[in-house]
């Protein structure tokens, strides 16, 4: 099966620009969930949905960070204005009863 | 609540020698326990989870990992270190897997492993 797709795989911008990363997550998991990845660190949970109600965003920054999955399957995560500390790897994967899969991630840097 | 602590943010072993990768947990509820591997630049590849059932669990690439509830660990071992081994290694937990699919992932802050000649 196709695993989870994200794109882009790198972004560059500078502090207090927007910017918007994209997943789509394997065909038919309810469940999807974004990560943030500090350099150093674990991952972190943002968000999680369940098809396209949201779980647990109880660690988004929501002054500046947004996140939909509109028909329950894709979903976008925004960034907006950018901080430098928002410089990470932001992973999106996606569940069913069987497992979880992980995203190859898009690295962001915020200059 | 739930979390996560990996002892030893570095180890360093011989290749060839044995891998040892500490991992204490805290959680309310029966946990779902994993291992996963990071290679540089890349993404979170899952190593081997314990849900119910044998508290010895065996994975990929000849690694295992013994769920002790007494002692709150899942240590995971490999008897041969090889050099392909060396990566950024995570243990996360969970709570259980409910009709959508499983709880959030709560991760340790990971153990990079260094394997020389």
């Amino acid at each position: 099966e196709a695993g989870v797709a994200q794109s882009p795989r790198y972004k560059i911008i500078e502090k207090r620009q927007s910017v918007a990363f994209w997943c789509n997550p394997i065909s038919g998991h309810a469940t999807l969930y974004w990560y943030q990845q500090i350099l150093g660190q674990g991952p972190k949970l943002l968000i999680q949905f369940q098809n396209n109600g949201v779980v647990d965003d109880s660690q988004l920054p929501k002054d500046r960070f947004s996140a939909e999955r509109l028909k329950g399957v894709d979903s976008t995560l925004k960034i907006q204005p950018a901080k430098l500390e928002d410089s990470a790897v932001y992973l999106c994967a996606s569940s069913s009863r069987v497992g979880y899969t992980f995203g190859s991630g898009t690295r962001l840097t915020v200059v | 609540a739930q979390s996560v602590t990996q002892l030893g943010s570095h180890v360093s072993v011989s290749e060839g020698a044995l891998v040892l990768l500490r991992c204490n947990y805290s959680s309310s509820v029966p946990p779902y326990l994993f291992w996963y591997v990071q290679y540089p630049n890349q993404g979170l590849q899952l190593l081997l989870k314990y849900t119910t059932g044998a508290t010895l669990v065996k994975g990929i690439n000849g690694f295992e990992a013994e769920f002790k509830k007494s002692e709150t660990s899942f240590h995971l071992t490999k008897p041969s270190a090889h050099m392909s081994d060396a990566a950024e290694y995570f243990c996360a937990v969970s709570g259980a897997v409910f009709s959508g699919g499983y709880n959030k992932l709560i991760f340790g802050a990971g153990t990079r492993l260094a394997v020389h000649p």
